[in-house]
C-alpha cells in the first residue's frame, strides 16, 4: 500500500537549518507530485510548496520561498525539504503529501520540528 | 490567495445526528475542493475529493456537494469515531489553501 514515511522529530537551534525527508513506497514515485504542508499547534494548515520528482520542477508559496528548498531523489524515492534560518515561528509539524493531479493529497505521518535554544 | 472560510468553527452534536459543514471560497474554484478529517495527533485523512467524489474506504455517510464558491460536507448519522477536525482545501490555483477548520465535538 501507499506509504509516505517521514523522518523523525527534530530539535534545532535558532538560526540553524534542517533537512527532513519523506520516503515514498507502494507507488511510482515519479507519477505524483510531492507537496509539503505546515501545521502549528492548534492552528490550521499552510501549503509550503511542491516538487515534481520526475522533472525536478518546484513551485513555492511566496510566504515560504526564502525559507524552503525542496528536492527529490528518484533513485531512493525520497523527497526532502530544507528549512533555513530557523526561528521559533518554524516550530510546527511538517507533512509531506503526494498528489496525482495537484489536487487532493495523501499524507505522511508528519515530522515535528522544535526550534529552541 | 484564495481564502476558504469554514463554518461553524465548532459543532456540538449527539451521535446519530446528521450534520452539514460549510466551506466558502473567496472566489470561484469550480469543483477543485477537497475535504479532510484530522484527529488529534494524526495526519489528515481524505474524505471527499473534487467537491463530491467519494473515496474508497470512507464510509458512505460522508458526502460532499457544491461548486463555485459554496461547498458542503454532510455526515448522515454521526458516529463517535467521526469526532475531530474537518478541513477543506482548494487546488484551483496556487498557492493551495486550506480552511480554518470545523471542530466536530460530542454534545
Amino acid at each position: 500500500q501507499v506509504q509516505l514515511q517521514q523522518s523523525a522529530a527534530e530539535l534545532a537551534r535558532p538560526g540553524a537549518s534542517v533537512k527532513m525527508s519523506c520516503k515514498a513506497s507502494g507507488y511510482t514515485f515519479t507519477s505524483y507530485t510531492m507537496h509539503w504542508v505546515k501545521q502549528r499547534p492548534g492552528q490550521g494548515l499552510e501549503w509550503i510548496g511542491y516538487i515534481n520528482p520526475s522533472s525536478g520542477y518546484t513551485e513555492y508559496n511566496q510566504k515560504f520561498k526564502d525559507k524552503t528548498t525542496l528536492t527529490a531523489d528518484k533513485s531512493s524515492s525520497t523527497a526532502y525539504m530544507q528549512l533555513s534560518s530557523l526561528t521559533s515561528e518554524d516550530s510546527a509539524v511538517y507533512y509531506c503529501a503526494r498528489s496525482e493531479e495537484n489536487g487532493n493529497y495523501d499524507w505522511g505521518q508528519g515530522t515535528t520540528l522544535t526550534v529552541s535554544s | 490567495d484564495i481564502v476558504l472560510t469554514q463554518s461553524p468553527a465548532t459543532l456540538s452534536v449527539t451521535p446519530g445526528d446528521s450534520v452539514s459543514l460549510s466551506c466558502r471560497a473567496s472566489q470561484s474554484i469550480s469543483n477543485n475542493l477537497h475535504w479532510y478529517q484530522q484527529k488529534s495527533h494524526e495526519s489528515p485523512r481524505l474524505l471527499i475529493k473534487y467537491a463530491s467524489q467519494s473515496i474508497s474506504g470512507i464510509p458512505s455517510r460522508f458526502s460532499g456537494s457544491g461548486s463555485g464558491t459554496d461547498f458542503t460536507l454532510s455526515i448522515n448519522s454521526v458516529e463517535t469515531e467521526d469526532f475531530g477536525m474537518y478541513f477543506c482545501q482548494q487546488s484551483n490555483s496556487w498557492p493551495h489553501t486550506f480552511g480554518g477548520g470545523t471542530k466536530l465535538e460530542i454534545k
